[in-house]
C-alpha cells in the first residue's frame, strides 16, 4: 500500500519548455488535488478533481492543465514553464469532499530557470 | 473574506514543556478546521480536525486543539513537546462555498530544543 506516489522527485527545466507531473494513488479515493507550496504562503490550490471525469480550477490555475486519467492518476501539465512557476508540488487525495482526511505525497521540487 | 492566520512564524519550546500553536480563522458559517504537519522533505500528514460537537479535539502523536468560536481560535496543544515534534505545522478552514477547497495558513515552524 503505498498510498500516494509522485514523480518525478526534483526537476529543473528552462523557461519555455513543458512537462508533466505524474501523480497515483491506491486508497481507490474518490477526490485528488494539487497544490503548490511557497515559502511563507503556506498550500494553494491549482486544480482538483472531485471524481472520475471531473476537473476544476482552484485558487491559482494559470498557466497548468490537468488530466484526471482515471481513478487512480491525476496529472498536471505545465505547457510553457515560467520561473513563477518554481515551487514543490503536491499531489493529495481523499475519499470524497475535503472535510474527508487529504493524504499527500511525497512532492516535487521544481526549479524553472 | 474567508482566510487563516498563523500569527506565529516559528515556535522555540523546550522538550519536555507544553506547546501551543496559534491559528485564529474567519469564516461567516460554521467552520470546517483541520491540522496538518508536514516534516522536513515530506509530504503534509493529517493531524486532526473539528467538523461540530466536542470543542477539544484529540489527534495523531498526542497532539490536541482546543475550538474556540467566540475568540476564532482553533490552536494545537501537547503536553509534553518531544524533539521528534519539530516541523512545519499548518492550519486550514474549509472554504464555505466549495465542498473541496481549504484555506491553508502560512504554516508555523515548532523546533522542540532538548
Amino acid at each position: 500500500n503505498a498510498g500516494v506516489t509522485q514523480t518525478p522527485k526534483f526537476q529543473v527545466l528552462k523557461t519555455g519548455q513543458s512537462m508533466t507531473l505524474q501523480c497515483a494513488q491506491d486508497m481507490n479515493h474518490n477526490s485528488m488535488y494539487w497544490y503548490r507550496q511557497d515559502p511563507g504562503m503556506g498550500l494553494r490550490l491549482i486544480y482538483y478533481s472531485a471524481s472520475e471525469g471531473t476537473t476544476d480550477k482552484g485558487e491559482v490555475p494559470n498557466g497548468y492543465n490537468v488530466s484526471r486519467l482515471n481513478k487512480r492518476e491525476f496529472s498536471l501539465r505545465l505547457e510553457s514553464a515560467a520561473p513563477s512557476q518554481t515551487s514543490v508540488y503536491f499531489c493529495a487525495s481523499s475519499e470524497r469532499t475535503s472535510t474527508d482526511t487529504q493524504y499527500f505525497g511525497p512532492g516535487t521540487r521544481l526549479t524553472v530557470l | 473574506a474567508q482566510s487563516v492566520a498563523q500569527p506565529e512564524d516559528q515556535v522555540n519550546v523546550a522538550e519536555g514543556n507544553p506547546l501551543t500553536v496559534k491559528c485564529t480563522y474567519s469564516v461567516s458559517g460554521n467552520p470546517y478546521l483541520f491540522w496538518y504537519v508536514q516534516y522536513p522533505n515530506r509530504g503534509l500528514q493529517f493531524l486532526l480536525k473539528y467538523i461540530t460537537g466536542d470543542n477539544l479535539v484529540k489527534g495523531s502523536y498526542g497532539f490536541e486543539a482546543e475550538f474556540n468560536k467566540s475568540q476564532t481560535s482553533f490552536h494545537l496543544k501537547k503536553p509534553s513537546a518531544l524533539v521528534s515534534d519539530s516541523a512545519l505545522y499548518f492550519c486550514a478552514v474549509r472554504r464555505e462555498d466549495s465542498n473541496y477547497q481549504l484555506i491553508w495558513g502560512a504554516g508555523t515552524k515548532l523546533i522542540i530544543k532538548p
